[in-house]
């Protein structure tokens, strides 16, 4: 068990370009999430999928972020004509609908818009 | 709506003096609160899950409580390394919405030597 995994850990992009982040969840885990987290807060939820249906976006997710899990197995999750409120630290995490109800969280990628 | 609020926002204590957090929480039904532990640039990491009212959870230094309107995470004795944020949320009971965490904005804990 390798925990969650989560692709770059950091990115610097400028204001208007596309950015794609890749999370690999615990190999047995059939749920995973999306958050985000700016400074001083809690995560904010943002979505989720079961195997590979999304069955929960957030209101804060705009038309400018999609999210995907082809296969039920790895996620992406791409924002696109980022702008400088985009900022924040993004978290995946995964949890089992077979074992406890408790989600475990990657180490995040850090987006910094420019 | 649901809302999680914790208190203190920070807080400094000496190596060996024991607190609590408190996390208080409003959901229409709560399927589970969980405690989450996070240290700076990295993800929360998972400490406790409490289902019902009464129920307790330890590990090492660290117990967690659970009320019908809010938890305490006790530390008793702490150590430097137990300096962190901790995270406290809830997960509503409900069909529309029923994965998700809600979580407090946290609780910065710092244990000076």
């Amino acid at each position: 068990d390798t925990g969650v995994s989560q692709d770059p850990r950091h990115k610097i992009t400028k204001r208007g370009q596309n950015v794609t982040f890749r999370c690999d969840p615990i190999s047995e885990h059939n749920r995973l999430y999306w958050y985000r987290q700016t400074l001083g807060q809690g995560p904010e939820f943002l979505t989720y999928f079961q195997n590979e249906a999304q069955l929960e976006k957030s209101r804060l997710l705009s038309d400018r972020f999609s999210a995907e899990r082809p296969k039920g197995s790895f996620s992406t999750l791409e924002i696109q004509r980022t702008e400088q409120g985009d900022s924040a630290m993004y978290l995946c995490a995964s949890s089992s609908s077979a074992r406890g109800r408790e989600a475990f969280f990657g180490q995040g990628t850090r987006l910094t818009v420019v | 709506e649901d809302q999680v609020t914790q208190s203190p926002e920070a807080l400094r204590l000496q190596e060996g003096e024991s607190s609590s957090l408190n996390c208080s929480y409003t959901v229409s039904g709560l399927r589970g609160l969980f405690w989450y532990r996070q240290d700076p640039g990295k993800g929360p990491e998972f400490l406790f899950t409490l289902y019902s009212a009464g129920e307790e959870k330890e590990k090492e230094r660290l117990k967690a409580t659970l009320t019908k309107k809010e938890s305490f995470l006790h530390i008793t004795a702490p150590k430097p390394e137990d300096s962190a944020t901790y995270l406290c949320a809830v997960q509503p009971l409900r069909i529309q919405g029923a994965q998700k965490l809600v979580f407090g904005q946290g609780t910065r804990l710092t244990i000076n030597p």
